[in-house]
């Protein structure tokens, strides 16, 4: 399967910051990666859907204008959480998958703190 | 939305097979069955999928019923790393969301 890597693996940051995270697919064309939000204790809820070259497609109830995503290349996808607020921290998961492939690849997820 | 139920959770000693059910009566008969497990604080991992066949591979085995209504994950052998939340998704082949439910925590026990 596909080799998915998340930088960083765990940031903690201010309230009212704003947070970077990174999600590459290493050997693998990933024309389409997914972002998750995963709380404690709680399931992995879908939050877009990012095609390259294209805007992401957001989940119903997740503002676009707070986690932006950038899917720029086809081993590159950013999700920036703006204004960083405590209830945003969780743990934040991408999966990529290729055009035509069955499977989604998941990255090993980065754990967001706000403080 | 998730389209499956699973059991909350699973015991199952070292050494045996652990099977895993999965109700998911509303398929279609486009949509797959996957099958992820996630192990604590790290990000899900493939396991398998299947249509209509039931399918083997180097992790485990997926029976799927007769009406595709249900299936089984079936870790032949479980060790104490088999301990995981284990998840049944529906989806259709390409490109489409996963909605993942709540799983089943199986915890292998020595």
């Amino acid at each position: 399967g596909a080799v998915v890597s998340q930088h960083p693996s765990r940031v903690i940051c201010k309230s009212g910051t704003s947070v970077k995270i990174e999600c590459r697919s290493l050997d693998f064309q990933a024309t389409t990666m997914f972002w998750y939000r995963q709380f404690p204790k709680q399931s992995l809820m879908l939050m877009a859907t990012s095609n390259e070259g294209s805007k992401a497609t957001y989940e119903q109830g997740v503002e676009k204008d707070k986690f932006l995503i950038n899917h720029a290349s086809l081993t590159l996808s950013t999700l920036t959480v703006t204004s960083a607020h405590p209830e945003d921290s969780s743990f934040y998961i991408c999966s990529v998958t290729s055009g035509g492939a069955e499977t989604q690849y998941f990255g090993p997820g980065t754990r967001l703190l706000v403080l | 939305d998730a389209k499956t139920t699973q059991p909350t959770s699973m015991d199952c000693a070292e050494g045996r097979a652990a099977n895993l059910p999965c109700n998911h009566s509303t398929i279609s008969g486009n949509e797959y069955v996957y099958w992820y497990r996630q192990i604590h604080s790290q990000g899900p991992q493939y396991i398998i999928h299947g249509l209509k066949n039931n399918e083997t591979n180097e992790m485990a085995s997926l029976i799927i019923t007769e009406d595709r209504k249900s299936s089984t994950l079936i870790l032949p052998h479980a060790t104490l790393r088999d301990t995981a939340v284990y998840y049944c998704i529906v989806r259709e082949s390409t490109g489409n969301q996963f909605y993942f439910g709540t799983g089943t925590s199986l915890t292998v026990i020595p």
